[in-house]
């Protein structure tokens, strides 16, 4: 079955410095594509960032990057240069075969929460 | 600006009452989602749409209804028979390349009285 495990609860980190929050997944499919989303306490979820299982490189967006590991399934959001509007819940979330049963699900992770300290 | 819309935002049910809420998309995005998000939980896919007059159960499709019967709107009725409907719903919209990216609409708030 197909999981995403986000192993960090809570993380605090100070203004201007990086952080990485973990994201490990577990499929059996060769294709896939993975996710990052920020939900402020506003609620909206905003997309982040996307890797696919084939992208050779890590995947960046401004001050966010993912750093891919295929063999430790592994996808880590790395937000270099925190900003106090950095904090927020952020979800990792996985999506299987297009086409698999017409199956256009994400399997989501339960999300760290992230706080930038002034 | 292109995007989704939710409304209400807060939403209040009486016990037995059915209630609708609203998600309307201007992306031209052919897919579009219904989530709901408890507290301390990630997002579970009630239903979801990839054309028109055409929707699937998600994964917590009891007690809840859709219909898709234009591209831009995908309406939920949460009915009576969802008996623990408080929760914060959120709708998304996907095209139907590679990345398929969902966006989010900025969500309704439910509360039983």
């Amino acid at each position: 079955a197909q999981k995403i495990t986000q192993t960090q609860p809570g993380m605090f980190v100070q203004e201007k410095e990086a952080v990485t929050l973990d994201c490990t997944y577990d499929t059996s499919d060769q294709s896939y594509g993975l996710f990052w989303y920020k939900q402020p306490s506003s609620g909206e979820m905003i997309f982040l960032i996307y890797q696919g299982s084939y992208d050779e490189q890590n995947a960046t967006e401004g001050r966010y990057s993912l750093n891919f590991q295929k063999a430790r399934k592994s996808a880590n959001l790395v937000i270099s240069a925190s900003q106090l509007g950095d904090s927020a819940m952020y979800f990792c979330a996985m999506r299987g075969l297009l086409n698999a049963g017409n199956n256009r699900k994400l399997i989501w992770g339960l999300g760290t929460s992230l706080a930038v300290n002034p | 600006d292109g995007g989704i819309t939710q409304s209400p935002k807060y939403l209040f049910r009486k016990e037995g009452q059915n209630v609708t809420l609203s998600c309307e998309q201007n992306l031209n995005h052919d897919a579009m989602y219904w989530y709901r998000q408890d507290p301390g939980q990630g997002l579970r896919l009630i239903y979801y749409s990839q054309i028109v007059n055409d929707f699937q159960k998600g994964d917590i499709a009891e007690g809840y209804s859709v219909s898709r019967e234009k591209k831009e709107s995908f309406p939920l009725t949460v009915t009576s028979a969802q008996k623990n409907p408080t929760a914060f719903y959120l709708c998304a919209s996907s095209t139907r390349g590679y990345q398929e990216t969902q966006y989010f609409g900025p969500g309704t708030r439910l509360l039983v009285l």
